[in-house]
């Protein structure tokens, strides 16, 4: 089972400024990498595939980067809307499907 | 644009058995694979089982294997996931999402499964 780690746990980032979030792999999974969305009481949205494809209707300031095991979430002029908790998913090697912890973007 | 509704969650004691569906629109479903993922109350997201567009294979988590069948009937656009020899830490809002190609693309909103005594 490929194990993911997202770091930090919690970021704390004013609005308008730039987040940068992590994601890590136990093994490579090339750039089959997924960043998911979830704001408080609702479903995941997805936000990147491929680790570096924007979803349909992401806003350009979402950007992905990485392959192998080393994935970064990069959102640039942070948005009220944007504070959220964030998931990596790989879908490499599967079953079973893996989701890092979770990183929760809050305001600073 | 895609929707997936759940319904079918509860309260059930555990041992019991509940079965989820999931429908969807549109006249694609039947094109598609279908995962059930859950998340337990303040906890993260945990990939639960898998079914191919056609239903002829399913994958599961090892938390669920023997427990928990996935199934789907694309005449009626609706998935399915029955729960059987529920156990406390089977609570967990139960989403089902699609896959496109080989990734998550829609989400549904969940439903709510507790088991307590």
């Amino acid at each position: 089972e490929i194990v993911m780690t997202q770091s930090p746990a919690t970021l704390s980032v004013s609005p308008g400024e730039r987040a940068t979030l992590s994601c890590r792999a136990s093994q490579s999974v090339s750039s089959k990498l997924a960043w998911y969305q979830q704001k408080r009481g609702q479903a995941p949205r997805l936000l990147i595939y491929g680790a570096s494809t924007r979803a349909t209707g992401i806003p350009a300031r979402f950007s992905g980067s990485g392959s192998g095991t080393e994935f970064t979430l990069t959102i640039n002029s942070l948005q009220s809307e944007d504070f959220a908790v964030y998931y990596c998913q790989q879908y490499s090697n599967w079953p079973p499907y893996t989701f890092g912890q979770g990183t929760k973007l809050e305001i600073k | 644009q895609v929707q997936l509704v759940e319904s079918g969650g509860g309260v059930v004691q555990p041992g019991n058995s509940l079965r989820l569906s999931c429908a969807a629109s549109g006249s694609s479903f039947g094109m598609h694979g279908m995962h059930w993922v859950r998340q337990a109350p303040g906890k993260g997201l945990e990939w639960v089982a898998l079914i191919w567009f056609d239903g002829s294979k399913q994958y599961y988590a090892d938390s669920v294997q023997g427990r928990f069948t996935i199934s789907r009937d694309n005449s009626q656009n609706t998935l399915y996931l029955q729960m059987n020899s529920l156990r406390a830490e089977d609570t967990a809002v139960y989403y089902c999402a699609r896959l496109f190609g080989d990734y998550i693309d829609y989400w549904g909103q969940g439903t709510l499964v507790t088991v307590s005594p």
